[in-house]
């Protein structure tokens, strides 16, 4: 079984500024991937970020970077450079590497960027 | 290039009834997973259909149910309405059974039951 947690309910961000937010999860599969995903208000969840976990490396994609923890299993989320359009739940996922799209997510933040 | 699309937006039904949403894959894509998401949670998997055949199922009761057609499109049925079942039920499609193709979701169906 696979379980995703997200301390944080909601968290607050000035424009421009950085931010990071927490994940932890457990799992009994040797072999899985790590995701961020964002939902904004129009209900659409969008993927920010993915993380194989058998690579060491954390992933980027341009603003957005991991910083994943293997051993500890955690799994944070920098936004760097915040955007208004960053305003979004964003949830933490995990899925096992034979069952794809079976992915758990976790209850999510509230993310706001303040102008 | 469309994306998943889901029909209706807005639902609302009254206990005990039955109903179907529907949603079409993104172009290219064979492979359709439903999720539920109660007000304030994360999403669910509910479950998983490919090649016409339900391949993964979560921990949801039998009045869930599901078909895919052969043009890859699926609908979600939920038989017996609880006034719980009211959630956002996302659709997301991939391509290849075990791939690791990202997901594209659509942006759901919000039922109501009352």
């Amino acid at each position: 079984a696979q379980t995703v947690t997200q301390s944080q309910p909601e968290m607050s961000v000035q424009e421009a500024e950085t931010v990071t937010l927490s994940c932890t999860y457990d799992t009994s599969e040797s072999n899985y991937y790590l995701f961020w995903y964002k939902q904004p208000p129009s209900r659409q969840m969008i993927l920010v970020i993915r993380q194989e976990a058998y690579k060491q490396q954390n992933a980027t994609e341009n603003r957005f970077s991991v910083n994943f923890q293997k051993a500890a299993k955690s799994f944070s989320l920098k936004i760097s450079d915040s955007q208004l359009g960053d305003t979004a739940m964003y949830f933490c996922a995990c899925s096992p590497q034979t069952s794809y799209d079976k992915v758990i997510f976790g209850p999510g933040t509230s993310l706001s960027v303040i102008p | 290039d469309a994306g998943v699309t889901q029909s209706p937006t807005h639902l609302i039904k009254t206990r005990g009834q039955q109903v179907t949403l529907r949603c079409s894959p993104k172009s290219g894509h064979d492979t359709v997973s439903w999720y539920q998401q109660a007000l304030g949670q994360g999403p669910q998997f509910i479950f998983q259909y490919y090649e016409e055949e339900e391949r993964q199922r979560g921990n949801f009761p039998d009045r869930f149910s599901g078909h895919q057609f052969p043009n890859y499109s699926s609908e979600l049925n939920v038989n017996a309405l609880l006034l719980g079942d009211s959630a956002l039920y996302l659709c997301a499609s991939s391509f290849g059974y075990v791939d690791n193709s990202p997901l594209h979701f659509g942006n759901g169906t919000r039922l109501t039951v009352t």
